[in-house]
């Protein structure tokens, strides 16, 4: 597809069991970000993959979080032992690297994520 | 670091009113701002961005923003609303160098009443 697309679009898990959620940027974007979204609260920045460079993982809230990109294409953002302050919606977005985009971001439409 | 204020959490506004969403940011170096928007059960896009040259930049669905670096805001205004119009605004900015991690607001809430 043209966009950004994320899957599952919903996942209802046990506390204490482990997660993945996955992102399929749009084609040539070199940059790939995660963020969460919680119930009524903005966007927090979680990871930032930039082509081949060692990524940005700043954002992670523990150990608990970590992702994965493979060159330029799919990434996974694996959960660990989730807890239910995870649950939130899981939000993927891409972008064309550069000054010219000026970090715009192409969003997909979450992954929410409910731990019971 | 960069950090990003929307003061208002929830504006209501009847059809054809006028409306400000109001953003402040505060960064250390030159700045990129953007508006998103999240129309319900939607996922976010792009409504209207600066980066550079004039300061004031609009939307093609009558959205205007204007960048104010003395005031270090990005206030969003539309002179007449529509019930469409009813979504989450999210202010965002980003460092005008090096790597691009947009710093979201934490949104505000537009309802727009008949």
């Amino acid at each position: 597809g043209a966009g950004v697309s994320q899957s599952p679009s919903n996942k209802v898990t046990e506390k204490g069991k482990d997660v993945e959620l996955r992102c399929d940027p749009i084609s040539g974007h070199t940059a790939l970000y995660w963020y969460r979204q919680r119930l009524g609260q903005g966007l927090e920045f979680l990871i930032y993959f930039q082509g081949n460079s060692a990524p940005d993982k700043s954002g992670l809230p523990s150990d608990r979080f970590s992702a994965e990109r493979t060159g330029e294409s799919v990434s996974t953002l694996t959960i660990q032992r989730t807890q239910q302050e995870d649950s939130a919606v899981y939000l993927c977005a891409s972008s064309p690297q550069g000054r010219g985009s000026g970090g715009e971001l192409f969003f997909g439409e979450g992954s929410r994520l409910t731990v019971l | 670091a960069q950090s990003v204020t929307q003061l208002d959490s929830q504006v209501p506004v009847f059809e054809e009113a006028p409306v400000e969403l109001r953003c402040n940011y505060s960064s250390s170096v030159s700045v990129y701002l953007f508006w998103y928007v999240q129309y319900p059960n939607q996922g976010l896009q792009l409504l209207l961005k600066y980066l550079s040259g004039s300061t004031l930049v609009e939307s093609i669905n009558g959205f205007e923003a204007e960048f104010n670096k003395s005031q270090t805001s990005f206030h969003l205004r539309k002179p007449s609303v529509h019930i469409s119009d009813t979504a989450e605004y999210f202010c965002a900015v980003s460092a005008g160098g090096g790597s691009y991690i947009p710093t979201f607001g934490r949104g505000t809430s537009l309802i727009v009443h008949p």
